[in-house]
């Protein structure tokens, strides 16, 4: 089965760094992706990891431990349009098929 | 910068009625893809194309749902008879492929609403 667990909702600073934590349960894993979706838009691509460790873009940046079935978006110097979805979604190479956790609600306040 | 594209943008429909949904994915991209999106919920996969059929279907994408390559920009999601419980958005997305070419890419979406 398919298990992708994201928190419901996180609320931050402008300015300040924001973690959002995913864990997943998953038959066959090839690599997390991140999205971000504002309301009522698609989602937008963030990252990609296949590896453990860390990637690095610009204020954004993602980690995974395969080993912990575990990864994070960290979200660096927070700016109000920063405010988004912010989805975790397990790629499976056999189809191709992303698998979504419900997302993360991040609401920046001044 | 390419971008997958789709129409209509929202699209009323009466029960029982069919709908064809319409995208553009990104021209030089292989592989295409169906997702929806209901209402405050998670998106949900429901199909995956490559070289003119499909690569993965999930329990959603049952007979009354079907896909087709008309041409070569067009790809289409077919609802034969819909249902209430059909309104949702749904994305189409598309990527490269290829090792180290995953990232797939949404279009904004069509709104069903089913009435």
């Amino acid at each position: 089965g398919q298990n992708i667990d994201q928190p419901t909702e996180m609320t931050a600073t402008e300015g300040a760094i924001v973690q959002i934590n995913c864990t997943y349960q998953t038959s066959g894993f090839n690599g997390l992706f991140w999205y971000q979706q504002h309301a009522g838009e698609a989602p937008t691509f963030l990252s990609y990891n296949v590896l453990d460790g860390l990637e690095e873009k610009g204020r954004f940046s993602s980690f995974l431990s395969r080993s912990k079935g575990y990864s994070y978006l960290l979200l660096k110097e927070l700016q109000m349009k920063d405010s988004a979805s912010y989805l975790c979604a397990v790629f499976k190479a056999a189809g191709n098929k992303l698998t979504f956790g419900g997302g993360t609600r991040v609401l920046v306040k001044p | 910068e390419p971008e997958v594209t789709q129409t209509p943008s929202h699209q009323v429909t009466q029960m029982g009625q069919e709908v064809i949904l319409r995208c553009v994915p990104i021209s030089n991209h292989l592989y295409f893809y169906w997702y929806r999106q209901i209402l405050g919920q998670k998106v949900e996969f429901l199909v995956s194309f490559y070289n003119n059929e499909i690569s993965e279907k999930s329990e959603i994408f049952d007979d009354q749902f079907s896909v087709e390559r008309p041409d070569g920009s067009n790809f289409t999601l077919k609802i034969r008879s819909t249902k209430l419980e059909d309104s949702a958005m749904y994305f189409c997305a598309s990527s490269e492929g290829g090792r180290g070419s995953y990232e797939q890419y949404f279009g904004p979406g069509t709104r069903l609403t089913v009435t």
